[in-house]
């Protein structure tokens, strides 16, 4: 079963560009590395996703070394809206009984 | 645009008594699945259905039964509520693999319901 660790907490402020790194020593060949982030009394929602090398979306860039033990989530230039629990989840749908969450991380943007 | 509707929304039991969290989905997903919220504990997975009539458990599965009848429902029931059970329940849904696709799937939650068993 491959966990992530990822910190508790991060503070920035806004206009900086923030980079979540999340640790998964584990991480099967099949499987992928997907964030969400979830604000306060809503339900989490889907960042970004990748296998490997780099994934860049509208709102967030998704970072891969070669071995996939770990990958760090980038947010630019970020602003107070950002506040808000960032979880990295590694699953495939083969093991749809290994989608598990971590505490994630709690970013605090700062004015 | 419904996507994932939770109800009910807010719920206080006692202990012993029994309800039905009710989720639904209009996206035609195959993949449903409950979660349940703590306080410093992410979510953990309770249940999880791969289609209408096919159910497995997760991490935290006792004390919790789910069914699947149909594609759009999957209603998580506590039989007899237990303090331990008080929490935040997320309901999720997601397409699944089709002849090879890739990825994960993104799964879609609903807003949440807020249970509390004194």
């Amino acid at each position: 079963l491959a966990k992530t660790t990822q910190p508790i907490s991060m503070d920035s402020y806004e206009g900086q560009e923030v980079n979540i790194t999340c640790s998964h020593n584990n991480i099967a060949t099949n499987d992928y590395i997907t964030w969400y982030q979830q604000f306060p009394s809503q339900g989490p929602r889907f960042i970004i996703q990748g296998y490997k090398t780099k994934v860049t979306n509208e709102v967030a860039s998704l970072f891969i070394p070669a071995d996939r033990k770990s990958s760090t989530l980038s947010l630019p230039r970020v602003s107070l809206s950002d506040t808000a629990v960032y979880y990295c989840l590694v699953a495939t749908q083969y093991n749809f009984n290994k989608f598990y969450f971590g505490s994630g991380t709690k970013l605090n943007v700062k004015p | 645009n419904a996507g994932v509707t939770q109800t009910p929304k807010f719920q206080v039991l006692k202990t012993g008594q029994s309800m039905t969290l009710q989720c639904a989905q209009d996206m035609n997903h195959e993949y449903m699945s409950w979660y349940r919220q703590d306080p410093g504990m992410g979510l953990r997975l309770i249940h999880y259905s791969v289609g209408a009539g096919i159910t497995d458990q997760g991490e935290v599965p006792n004390g919790y039964n789910v069914s699947r009848s149909t594609t759009e429902d999957f209603p998580l029931r506590l039989l007899s509520a237990a303090p331990s059970q008080t929490s935040v329940y997320f309901c999720a849904s997601s397409h699944t693999l089709h002849g090879g696709a890739l990825g994960a799937g993104e799964l879609f939650f609903g807003e949440g319901s807020r249970l509390t068993v004194l």
